[in-house]
This record gives structure tokens, sequence and C-alpha cells, in this order.
């Protein structure tokens, strides 16, 4: 069965700090990945996709960058953090090969700049 | 933007009685999801309706889909405490295939 992880769980870094959150996905082969950022209390906002190795679209204009340097693994980086990017970041593979319309989520990494 | 916007903002009920919250989107979709998320946690899959279909099941959840209208329910029958919840729907527009756009959301608590 297929499973997704994102480490860490919850991040602490001050503001001006690098930032790299991994999501990796097991159990399948050329997934879509995604990946959101969730304000408090918030809907979610598609920050990046990826349909296979080294494609990236990005959304919204911002601090942050993504890398798929592997197939199943998708990963958020940023060279400075700012305070606004303080959230709850989710990744979430959809397997687009099946025709298979769901996305499904990891457990998020709770970032908090300082 | 496309993002579908759900109401209400938050939802207080008894168990057992039912739960209804709707989705409003923009434009035409492929189709539309709704998620649950406890709090603090990932999203979980409910359920799936594509532009094509009206109505449609899954054990306790009912989802309806009014592409005239532009909006979606989701109604959850005899509800539990275990469904407090925040639910999300999320659109997959027509014209961005591959791209989900979420609502802000419906808190549910149903109180024991």
């Amino acid at each position: 069965s297929q499973t997704i992880h994102q480490w860490p769980a919850t991040l602490v870094q001050p503001v001006g700090s690098p930032l790299s959150l991994e999501c990796t996905v097991e159990g399948t082969s050329n997934p879509n990945l995604y990946w959101y950022r969730q304000a408090a209390g918030r809907g979610l906002q598609l920050l990046f996709y990826s349909v296979g190795i080294g494609q990236i679209s990005s959304e919204v204009p911002q601090n942050l960058s993504a890398s798929r340097p592997q197939d199943r693994q998708f990963i958020l980086s940023s060279k400075k953090l700012l305070l606004s990017d303080s959230g709850f970041y989710l990744c979430a593979w959809r397997d687009d090969l099946a025709g298979v319309d769901e996305q499904y989520f990891g457990p998020g990494t709770r970032l908090t700049v300082t | 933007s496309q993002q579908g916007e759900e109401d209400p903002q938050a939802l207080s009920i008894q168990e057992g009685e039912n739960a209804t919250m709707n989705c409003s989107y923009k434009t035409s979709i492929n189709n539309l999801q709704w998620y649950r998320q406890n709090s603090g946690r990932g999203l979980v899959h409910l359920i799936l309706i594509r532009s094509n279909e009206r109505e449609k099941h899954s054990g306790r959840l009912r989802v309806t889909l009014d592409t005239s209208k532009k909006s979606s329910s989701l109604l959850i029958t005899a509800s539990r405490a275990a469904d407090t919840a925040s639910y999300f729907c999320a659109t997959e527009p027509v014209r961005d295939f591959n791209k989900f756009y979420f609502g802000s959301g419906t808190k549910l608590n149903v109180k024991p």
C-alpha cells in the first residue's frame, strides 16, 4: 500500500534562516506531488505541484521554492525565512497514471518562524 | 479566484443530528472533493463527485452537486462525537487540470 511521509513534524526557525522540508511517497510510481500551506484556522493554499522529476509548477510568488530530485521525493525550501512563512505545510500525492482524482495527504509539518 | 467557499464557517450540533455544510465555487470543474481534517493533522479524503454526477453516497455521507449553481453540499447523517473535525471542499477546475483549490472549511463540533 502507499504511504506518504513528511518530516520534521514540527520546526521552529529564526527569521532569515534556511528551510528544507522533505516529503516522500512509498508504494507508487510517478505520482503527482503537491505542497500546500495552511494558515491557522484557514483552508489550504496550493504552493507547488509536480507531475514528474524536475517539473515544478509554482502557484503563487513567494519566498519558497520546491524541487523534485527523485520520482517520489518532493522538497520545499527557502533561503531566508520570513515571519509570514509560519504555517502548517502539507504534502500530498495523486496517482495520475491510474486516473485517480483523490489526493492523499501526509501528516504535515508545523513551522513557526520566530 | 477559483477557491471554493464553505458555509457555515462553524456548526455545532448534538450527537445523532444531521450536519449539512455547503461549498460554492466560481468556475467550471472536473470534480469536487470533500476532505476531513482532525485538529493539527493531515487531510483525509472522504468523497469525490464528478461534474456529470448529481448525488453520491458513502456510508453516512451524502454529497450533492449542482453545476448550474456552482455549489455542493455534504450531509453527514446521524452524527457522532468522532465526526468533530474541519471539513473542506476542493475543486479541480477544467482549465487548471492537476490543480486543486480548497475552501476555508467548516468546523463541525458534535456534542455527545
